[in-house]
This record gives C-alpha cells, structure tokens and sequence, in this order.
C-alpha cells in the first residue's frame, strides 16, 4: 500500500520559535495533501487542503499566517508553525490522497507530535 | 459534506464479531465510504472502503444498504489488538476535493 512518512515524529520547542514538518508520499504522487490536528482523546480537525503548485486552502478558523504550508512537489508537503505558543502544542498529521483516485482515499501519515515549552 | 453519526464507545470480547454501524442519511450520490482505525500517537490506518452493497477484504467486511445512508463495519474474530477508535467517513473527489471530516468515531475496547 502507499506510504506517507512525517519528519519528525516528534519535537519540542521554546515559545516564540517556528518548527517545520515534512509530509512525503513515497511510493506514489500525491496531487492533494492534508493537514491535520489532534488534541488529547479528540478527533482529527482537518487544517487545510494543499495541492501541488498552488495555495493551501485553510479550514475555517485556521490561521494561515500561523501555519504555513508549502506542497512544492507531488511527494513533499511542509506546515511551518510560525512563532509557536503552548497552545500549538498537539499531534499534527498530514494524509496524502491522489485524485486519480476518485474515491478520495487518504494515506495517512504516522504524525508528529509537537510540544511548545 | 455528508456528516456521519456513530457510537461513541463500545465493548467486545476476544473472539467475538463487532460491528460498528455508521450513520450518514446526506450522502452525495458520488461519495465512497471509508473506515479508518486509529490507535494513541499513531495516525489513521485504512481498513475498508466502498460505494454499495458488500465489500470484504483480509480484515474486514463492509455492508452498505442500497439506500446508503447507513454503513456497518464488521470486524471478525476481534484480538485485544483490535482496541482502538475506528472512524466512519463519506467522501471523494467528485464530491468535494477529496477532503474528509473527521466524525467522534467509535472507541472498541476489546476485553480478555
């Protein structure tokens, strides 16, 4: 099956820095990624759709000057938390979906967790 | 996007068959319906996915009624491996960008 790998799988951070994290599809092309969040024994909050080549469209709610996201090539998807605060602390997954397949069928990646001290 | 509606918790024994029924009475005409398992600090696992009537595969089976505003995940034999949430949702291309929402999901706790 397909593989979407995150890097990393964890960090911490002090207040006021700004942390990078990689999505990548590595067996297949993915024209579509997304991002998402998770708080403790919550669900996942979908965060914004990114297409290759294009702007991210940002959930409702999301900022998009806090997060970031770049989707430069088809395998490689990058959400910058910009000047992190205690709040942004949570697990972060992408998932990569390719719109050859009409069925819309996400991979998922095994997500970082993100601490903001 | 069709919004689906499941139970929020259940429990099982080993060896026993759960099935986790899920509820999505706004289904677009071209949305599919997928099952994700999720396990703590590790994301979405895809298990099951289709558009009508019954799917199986090497982990599980898939009953969609013809009027598809419901589906049932069914889980064979359950192992106290299988304690995890799984998640029911609708979507696909034709219908919305691919995007999918992500409901409460079903916690299965599998007991000895």
């Amino acid at each position: 099956g397909a593989v979407v790998s995150q890097h990393p799988s964890w960090v911490i951070c002090k207040s006021g820095t700004s942390v990078k994290i990689e999505c990548r599809s590595l067996d297949f092309q993915a024209t579509t990624m997304f991002w998402y969040r998770q708080f403790p024994k919550q669900s996942l909050m979908l965060m914004a759709t990114s297409n290759e080549g294009s702007k991210a469209t940002y959930e409702q709610g999301v900022e998009k000057d806090k997060f970031l996201i770049n989707h430069a090539s088809l395998t490689l998807s990058t959400l910058t938390v910009t000047s992190a605060h205690p709040e942004d602390s949570s697990f972060y997954i992408c998932s990569a979906s390719s719109v050859r397949a009409l069925s819309g069928e996400q991979f998922f990646g095994p997500g970082t967790r993100l601490t903001v001290l | 996007l069709a919004k689906t509606t499941q139970p929020i918790s259940m429990d099982s024994y080993e060896g026993q068959e759960v099935n986790i029924t899920c509820s999505h009475n706004n289904i677009a005409t071209n949305d599919y319906i997928t099952w994700y398992q999720q396990f703590p600090s590790q994301g979405p696992r895809f298990i099951i996915q289709g558009y009508k009537t019954k799917v199986t595969n090497e982990v599980a089976s898939l009953f969609i009624p013809a009027d598809r505003k419901s589906s049932t995940l069914s889980l064979p034999r359950v192992s106290l491996s299988d304690t995890a949430v799984y998640y029911c949702l609708v979507g696909g291309y034709s219908s919305n960008t691919g995007k999918l929402i992500f409901g409460q999901g079903t916690t299965l706790q599998v007991k000895p």
